[in-house]
Protein backbone atom coordinates (compact mmCIF):
# COMPACT_ATOMS: atom_id res chain seq x y z
CA UNK A 1 0.00 0.00 0.00
CA UNK A 2 1.66 3.22 -1.12
CA UNK A 3 1.15 6.15 1.61
CA UNK A 4 1.65 9.98 -0.17
CA UNK A 5 1.67 12.38 3.20
CA UNK A 6 1.45 16.18 2.92
CA UNK A 7 2.29 18.33 5.95
CA UNK A 8 1.59 20.62 7.70
CA UNK A 9 -2.31 19.89 6.93
CA UNK A 10 -3.46 23.87 7.00
CA UNK A 11 -1.60 27.05 7.05
CA UNK A 12 -1.99 30.53 7.93
CA UNK A 13 0.23 33.55 6.97
CA UNK A 14 0.64 36.95 6.30
CA UNK A 15 0.49 38.58 3.10
CA UNK A 16 4.16 39.01 1.96
CA UNK A 17 5.37 35.62 4.01
CA UNK A 18 7.37 32.73 2.09
CA UNK A 19 6.49 29.49 2.85
CA UNK A 20 7.16 25.84 2.40
CA UNK A 21 4.54 22.61 1.92
CA UNK A 22 6.42 19.05 2.70
CA UNK A 23 5.06 16.24 0.35
CA UNK A 24 6.66 12.73 1.40
CA UNK A 25 6.23 9.70 -0.66
CA UNK A 26 7.36 5.52 -1.47
CA UNK A 27 10.50 6.25 -2.90
CA UNK A 28 10.43 2.94 -4.36
CA UNK A 29 8.59 2.47 -7.96
CA UNK A 30 8.63 5.79 -8.28
CA UNK A 31 7.85 7.70 -12.11
CA UNK A 32 6.70 10.99 -11.36
CA UNK A 33 5.75 13.31 -8.35
CA UNK A 34 2.66 16.11 -9.58
CA UNK A 35 1.84 19.23 -7.78
CA UNK A 36 -1.67 20.24 -8.32
CA UNK A 37 -3.28 23.77 -6.65
CA UNK A 38 -7.23 23.56 -6.30
CA UNK A 39 -8.81 27.09 -5.36
CA UNK A 40 -12.52 26.30 -4.18
CA UNK A 41 -14.94 25.31 -6.89
CA UNK A 42 -12.56 25.43 -9.65
CA UNK A 43 -10.44 22.96 -11.49
CA UNK A 44 -6.57 21.84 -9.95
CA UNK A 45 -4.64 23.29 -11.69
CA UNK A 46 -1.27 21.95 -12.89
CA UNK A 47 1.45 23.44 -10.97
CA UNK A 48 4.96 20.87 -11.54
CA UNK A 49 5.52 17.15 -12.98
CA UNK A 50 8.83 16.23 -11.65
CA UNK A 51 10.79 13.20 -12.60
CA UNK A 52 14.64 13.37 -11.68
CA UNK A 53 15.86 13.54 -8.70
CA UNK A 54 17.49 16.87 -7.28
CA UNK A 55 15.18 18.53 -9.88
CA UNK A 56 14.11 21.80 -9.28
CA UNK A 57 11.18 23.92 -11.06
CA UNK A 58 9.81 27.43 -10.63
CA UNK A 59 6.90 29.05 -12.05
CA UNK A 60 6.87 32.30 -10.71
CA UNK A 61 6.77 32.65 -7.25
CA UNK A 62 6.28 28.63 -6.73
CA UNK A 63 9.18 26.19 -7.15
CA UNK A 64 9.23 22.93 -6.16
CA UNK A 65 12.26 20.40 -5.26
CA UNK A 66 12.44 16.54 -5.61
CA UNK A 67 14.58 14.13 -3.88
CA UNK A 68 13.32 10.35 -5.05
CA UNK A 69 15.99 8.84 -2.85
CA UNK A 70 14.71 9.73 0.35
CA UNK A 71 11.07 10.08 -1.36
CA UNK A 72 10.08 13.99 -0.55
CA UNK A 73 9.37 17.18 -2.47
CA UNK A 74 8.82 20.65 -1.31
CA UNK A 75 6.89 23.46 -2.49
CA UNK A 76 7.63 27.15 -1.54
CA UNK A 77 5.95 30.08 -1.97
CA UNK A 78 7.33 33.48 -2.11
CA UNK A 79 5.77 36.39 -0.76
CA UNK A 80 2.62 34.91 -0.51
CA UNK A 81 -0.34 37.20 -1.55
CA UNK A 82 -4.46 36.64 -0.87
CA UNK A 83 -4.69 34.88 -4.62
CA UNK A 84 -2.31 31.87 -3.82
CA UNK A 85 -4.99 31.00 -1.00
CA UNK A 86 -5.86 27.58 -2.03
CA UNK A 87 -5.21 23.78 -1.12
CA UNK A 88 -1.74 22.43 -2.89
CA UNK A 89 -1.89 18.68 -3.79
CA UNK A 90 0.97 16.34 -4.48
CA UNK A 91 0.48 12.85 -6.27
CA UNK A 92 2.88 10.30 -6.68
CA UNK A 93 2.52 8.78 -9.88
CA UNK A 94 3.79 5.07 -9.60
CA UNK A 95 1.47 4.03 -12.98
CA UNK A 96 -1.38 5.86 -11.46
CA UNK A 97 -1.31 9.31 -9.46
CA UNK A 98 -1.46 8.78 -5.77
CA UNK A 99 -3.02 12.06 -4.01
CA UNK A 100 -1.95 13.32 -0.76
CA UNK A 101 -4.75 14.76 1.46
CA UNK A 102 -3.46 17.99 0.49
CA UNK A 103 -2.36 21.14 2.61
CA UNK A 104 -4.90 24.35 2.30
CA UNK A 105 -3.04 27.41 2.88
CA UNK A 106 -4.83 30.25 3.62
CA UNK A 107 -2.87 33.62 3.09
CA UNK A 108 -4.23 36.86 5.21
CA UNK A 109 -4.25 40.79 3.13
CA UNK B 1 -3.61 21.45 -22.35
CA UNK B 2 -6.68 20.57 -22.35
CA UNK B 3 -10.12 21.98 -21.07
CA UNK B 4 -12.19 20.11 -19.05
CA UNK B 5 -16.20 20.39 -18.35
CA UNK B 6 -18.49 18.60 -15.86
CA UNK B 7 -21.72 18.51 -16.17
CA UNK B 8 -23.86 19.42 -13.29
CA UNK B 9 -21.69 21.03 -10.82
CA UNK B 10 -23.50 20.21 -7.94
CA UNK B 11 -26.65 18.24 -7.04
CA UNK B 12 -28.67 16.70 -3.74
CA UNK B 13 -29.92 13.12 -4.16
CA UNK B 14 -32.02 10.88 -2.78
CA UNK B 15 -31.01 7.79 -1.02
CA UNK B 16 -31.46 4.75 -3.34
CA UNK B 17 -31.62 6.67 -6.70
CA UNK B 18 -28.77 7.19 -9.60
CA UNK B 19 -26.97 9.99 -10.77
CA UNK B 20 -24.77 10.22 -14.18
CA UNK B 21 -22.12 12.75 -14.42
CA UNK B 22 -21.01 14.04 -17.71
CA UNK B 23 -17.38 15.47 -18.63
CA UNK B 24 -16.29 16.90 -22.03
CA UNK B 25 -13.13 17.60 -23.10
CA UNK B 26 -12.13 20.26 -25.65
CA UNK B 27 -10.00 18.05 -27.73
CA UNK B 28 -9.05 14.34 -28.14
CA UNK B 29 -7.30 12.68 -25.58
CA UNK B 30 -5.82 9.05 -24.81
CA UNK B 31 -6.64 8.68 -21.41
CA UNK B 32 -9.66 9.76 -19.23
CA UNK B 33 -10.08 8.85 -15.86
CA UNK B 34 -12.79 9.43 -12.88
CA UNK B 35 -11.84 10.43 -9.19
CA UNK B 36 -13.43 10.62 -6.22
CA UNK B 37 -12.66 12.86 -2.97
CA UNK B 38 -14.75 11.87 0.08
CA UNK B 39 -15.08 14.42 3.16
CA UNK B 40 -11.29 14.83 4.96
CA UNK B 41 -9.64 12.44 2.43
CA UNK B 42 -7.44 12.39 -0.47
CA UNK B 43 -8.50 12.26 -4.24
CA UNK B 44 -8.79 8.87 -5.19
CA UNK B 45 -8.75 6.91 -8.29
CA UNK B 46 -12.24 5.14 -9.05
CA UNK B 47 -11.19 3.87 -12.90
CA UNK B 48 -9.91 4.50 -16.08
CA UNK B 49 -12.03 5.23 -18.68
CA UNK B 50 -11.46 3.49 -22.00
CA UNK B 51 -12.58 4.33 -25.10
CA UNK B 52 -14.11 1.64 -27.04
CA UNK B 53 -13.69 -0.99 -23.93
CA UNK B 54 -15.33 -1.69 -20.65
CA UNK B 55 -13.51 0.84 -17.68
CA UNK B 56 -10.65 -0.70 -15.82
CA UNK B 57 -11.62 -0.15 -11.99
CA UNK B 58 -9.31 0.46 -8.85
CA UNK B 59 -9.06 -2.32 -6.42
CA UNK B 60 -13.21 -1.20 -4.21
CA UNK B 61 -14.39 0.24 -6.91
CA UNK B 62 -16.66 -2.16 -9.33
CA UNK B 63 -19.20 -1.18 -12.19
CA UNK B 64 -22.51 -1.83 -10.71
CA UNK B 65 -21.96 0.53 -8.79
CA UNK B 66 -20.39 2.67 -10.48
CA UNK B 67 -20.66 2.23 -14.10
CA UNK B 68 -19.10 4.11 -16.36
CA UNK B 69 -19.35 5.02 -21.01
CA UNK B 70 -16.73 6.03 -23.06
CA UNK B 71 -17.91 6.38 -26.66
CA UNK B 72 -15.09 8.56 -28.26
CA UNK B 73 -11.91 10.47 -27.50
CA UNK B 74 -13.48 13.55 -25.78
CA UNK B 75 -16.23 12.53 -23.70
CA UNK B 76 -17.58 10.02 -20.38
CA UNK B 77 -19.95 9.55 -18.15
CA UNK B 78 -20.08 7.98 -15.00
CA UNK B 79 -23.22 7.04 -12.80
CA UNK B 80 -23.00 6.58 -9.28
CA UNK B 81 -25.65 4.02 -8.60
CA UNK B 82 -28.15 3.33 -5.51
CA UNK B 83 -27.06 6.17 -4.17
CA UNK B 84 -26.39 5.91 -0.16
CA UNK B 85 -25.19 9.28 2.03
CA UNK B 86 -21.45 7.56 1.95
CA UNK B 87 -21.51 8.41 -1.87
CA UNK B 88 -21.25 12.09 -0.59
CA UNK B 89 -18.46 13.49 -2.29
CA UNK B 90 -17.08 15.48 -5.24
CA UNK B 91 -16.17 13.62 -8.45
CA UNK B 92 -13.56 15.03 -10.77
CA UNK B 93 -12.70 13.83 -14.28
CA UNK B 94 -9.34 13.96 -15.61
CA UNK B 95 -7.41 13.99 -18.82
CA UNK B 96 -4.22 13.18 -19.80
CA UNK B 97 -1.20 11.20 -21.13
CA UNK B 98 1.23 8.10 -19.35
CA UNK B 99 2.41 9.32 -15.65
CA UNK B 100 4.70 11.69 -16.87
CA UNK B 101 2.38 13.75 -18.06
CA UNK B 102 0.44 16.50 -17.15
CA UNK B 103 -3.27 15.59 -15.76
CA UNK B 104 -5.67 18.03 -16.21
CA UNK B 105 -9.11 17.95 -14.31
CA UNK B 106 -12.62 19.39 -15.12
CA UNK B 107 -14.07 21.53 -11.90
CA UNK B 108 -15.91 18.62 -9.99
CA UNK B 109 -19.00 17.78 -9.22
CA UNK B 110 -20.05 17.53 -5.54
CA UNK B 111 -22.50 15.27 -4.49
CA UNK B 112 -24.61 15.19 -1.35
CA UNK B 113 -26.82 12.10 -0.54
CA UNK B 114 -29.38 12.35 1.68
Amino acid sequence: ILNVEQSPQSLHVQEGDSTNFTCSFPSSNFYALHWYRWETAKSPEALFVMTLNGDEKKKGRISATLNTKEGYSYLYIKGSQPEDSATYLCASCPGKLIFGQGTTLQVKP
Amino acid sequence: SAVISQKPSRDICQRGTSLTIQCQVDSQVTMMFWYRQQPGQSLTLIATANQGSEATYESGFVIDKFPISRPNLTFSTLTVSNMSPEDSSIYLCSAGGDSTDTQYFGPGTRLTVL
